[in-house]
């Protein structure tokens, strides 16, 4: 069974904090990538990896670092928390090459709250 | 730029009755896929269908279907026979070809299905 694995659930950390969201997935996949989901907003791109030690920025990288030292981790790295960056994050991860349609895997997401 | 755009926030539909999710999308790249995907109030990402910019049939799954007009770049969902487990988050991607084929989300549409 197909699987991607985010390390936390529900996590509560301090403004300031450095702050480690890990994702793991075993489909040899490619493509790794990082969202954030708030209310109104849908699901926004943080950073994307389609190879080992290779990312690009999404739409909203500031904030936010990423790491991707083996092809099937890819960390998110919160330099240090802020209360706006209080929301919930996805890790999802596909198939390099053509477009097809249910190559796209996600995690169950990741709910970070920073006070 | 925003490249998916879902203008309906929320939606009522009653229980047995067909409805239509509305999404639009924007993209200079002749080769695209659009998606979409339900998300329960658990968190996880469902994918529901899938329909690729050259396909020259609608998209079907079971009671969903996608009606697909590429000349007004549209992608709407329809769900017919609506169930109370219909009752979700529904969201629009879209991902281009190109190295990472990065997938953009719509900011979503809650339905809610009334008994």
């Amino acid at each position: 069974d197909v699987k991607v694995t985010q390390s936390s659930r529900y996590l509560v950390k301090r403004t300031g904090e450095k702050v480690f969201l890990e994702c793991v997935q075993d489909m040899d996949h490619e493509n790794m990538f990082w969202y954030r989901q708030d209310p109104g907003l849908g699901l926004r791109l943080i950073y994307f990896s389609y190879d080992v030690k290779m990312k690009e920025k999404g739409d909203i990288p500031e904030g936010y670092s990423v790491s991707r030292e083996k092809k099937e981790r890819f960390s998110l790295i919160l330099e240090s928390a802020s209360t706006n960056q209080t929301s919930m994050y996805l890790c999802a991860s596909s198939l390099s090459g053509t477009i097809s349609g249910n190559t796209i895997y996600f995690g169950e997401g990741s709910w970070l709250t920073v006070v | 730029a925003q490249k998916i755009t879902q203008t309906q926030p929320g939606m009522f539909v009653q229980e047995k009755e067909a409805v239509t999710l509305d999404c639009t999308y924007d993209t200079s790249d002749p080769s695209y896929g659009l998606f979409w995907y339900k998300q329960p109030s658990s968190g996880e990402m469902i994918f529901l269908i899938y329909q690729g910019s050259y396909d020259q049939q609608n998209a079907t799954e079971g009671r969903y279907s996608l009606n697909f007009q590429k000349a007004r770049k549209s992608a709407n969902l329809v769900i017919s026979a609506s169930q109370l487990g219909d009752s979700a988050m529904y969201f629009c991607a879209m991902r281009e070809g190109g190295q990472g084929g990065k997938l953009i989300f719509g900011q979503g549409t809650e339905l809610s299905v009334k008994p």
